[in-house]
This record gives C-alpha cells, sequence and structure tokens, in this order.
C-alpha cells in the first residue's frame, strides 16, 4: 500500500484557472516537501516543512502555495495556472528535516498536471 | 548553484551484465549523493546513500564516490528486467536542510532478457 498518498493522479487545467494538489503521507513523518518535474528537467526542489511550518521555499511565484492543515498533510493550490506550470508534482516526506544518513526521503507518485 | 550530469541519457544491458551509470557534479558544495530510481508512473524509490569517498553498497547496488574528480557512479550487480527504470543521481549542499536536493536529468535503463 502506499504510504505518501496523492491526488489526483492527472489533472488538466485552463489557464488562468486554480488547482489543488493533495498529499497525505502515514509514514509518521515530522517533514513534507513539493518537488516539481518538468517535461526535459531535472526533478526540482519546491519547498519544505517541518511541524507544518515553511523551512525553505525556492519557488519564485506567489502562485504557489502550500497548505498544512494537518502535519501528515501538505497541499499544493496553484493559482492563475500557466502552461509552463504543466509538470509532474511530487511530494516527499522525511522523519526530519535536517540530513542524516538515515534520514530517507520517500516520494509519493505524483500528480501529473496539464494546462492548456 | 550547484550543477548535476548524468550520462550515459539511456542505457540497455542484458539480464546479468554489470550496468554502470555516471554521474557528475559542478563543484564540492556537497556533502551526501544519492542514487534513486523511478519505474514508469511511480514515485521515486531510493537506492544508495553516500557521504565519504569510496565505495557504499546496499544489496545489487554500489555507489562509488570520488570528489575530487567530482563524479559519484552507480553499478547494478546482475541487473533484471524487473530493474528497468530511470535512475537519477541527487546531491545535497553542505549546510542545506536535510533533504533539499538537486536532481540530475536522469538515464533511462533497459534490461533486455
Amino acid at each position: 500500500d502506499p504510504k505518501i498518498i496523492q491526488k489526483p493522479k492527472y489533472l488538466v487545467a485552463v489557464t488562468g484557472s486554480e488547482k489543488i494538489l493533495i498529499c497525505e503521507q502515514y509514514l509518521g513523518h515530522n517533514a513534507m516537501y513539493w518537488y516539481r518535474q518538468s517535461a526535459k528537467k531535472p526533478l526540482e526542489f519546491m519547498f519544505s516543512y517541518s511541524y507544518q511550518k515553511l523551512m525553505d521555499n525556492q519557488t519564485a511565484s506567489s502562485r504557489f502555495q502550500p497548505q498544512s492543515s494537518k502535519k501528515n498533510h501538505l497541499d499544493l493550490q496553484i493559482t492563475a495556472l500557466k502552461p509552463d506550470d504543466s509538470a509532474t508534482y511530487f511530494c516527499a516526506s522525511s522523519q526530519d528535516i535536517w540530513g542524516g544518513s538515515q534520514n530517507t526521503l520517500y516520494f509519493g507518485a505524483g500528480t501529473r498536471l496539464s494546462v492548456l | 548553484q550547484q550543477k548535476v550530469q548524468q550520462s550515459p541519457e539511456s542505457l540497455t544491458v542484458s539480464e546479468g551484465a554489470m550496468a554502470s551509470l555516471n554521474c557528475t557534479f559542478s563543484d564540492g558544495t556537497s556533502d551526501n549523493f544519492r542514487w534513486y530510481r523511478q519505474h514508469s508512473g511511480k514515485g521515486l524509490e531510493m537506492l544508495v546513500s553516500i557521504f565519504s569517498d569510496g565505495e557504499k553498497e546496499e544489496g545489487r547496488f554500489t555507489a562509488h564516490l570520488n570528489r575530487a574528480s567530482l563524479h559519484v557512479s552507480l553499478h547494478i550487480r546482475e541487473p533484471q528486467p524487473s530493474d528497468s527504470a530511470v535512475y537519477l543521481c541527487a546531491v545535497r549542499n553542505y549546510g542545506g536542510s536535510g533533504n533539499k536536493l538537486i536532481f540530475g536529468t536522469g538515464t533511462l535503463l533497459s534490461v533486455k532478457p
């Protein structure tokens, strides 16, 4: 059974609309993340949260807003969608935010977003 | 900003033959190097995480790190068709939060029976 659930698996949106990508983890982890994988580009770090608090933000645009209603939830709201936002968005989690040899990062299966 | 390059872009090997994948990074600011794989339509699975120069083995997967050469490789012993996937190299910079990683674009590995 997947321990990090992302919904929906596929999403099609029109330019200018708003969507929310859902992520829940059932690993008991304290840190959660969003990464994005655009076509022909490397997987790219977007945000990290620890105990529901923002730790790092590498996303230039304020159109991307993470939302954490519970410790094991980190949704991603995207407003004023553009075709360039088309990508697969991966949610991930780890026991804690700080790295160590045992602090493995676990990924969900991703949400593939297409903006027309 | 650290850059991570992987080679080859794609690789086909026969079942049982060793598979070797390469990753170079642009500067010495990283303290942790990881290999992940991604089966089509699935999330990423971490294979090996290495911190020091030398070798780290996890089952059939062995990572070799040489910081002076800015190079880390992954060797897969006795690959099977189920190992066919995209393999991603990722590095973490000193002082960075634990899991803020910089990824390469991947190597697509195909293992033929």
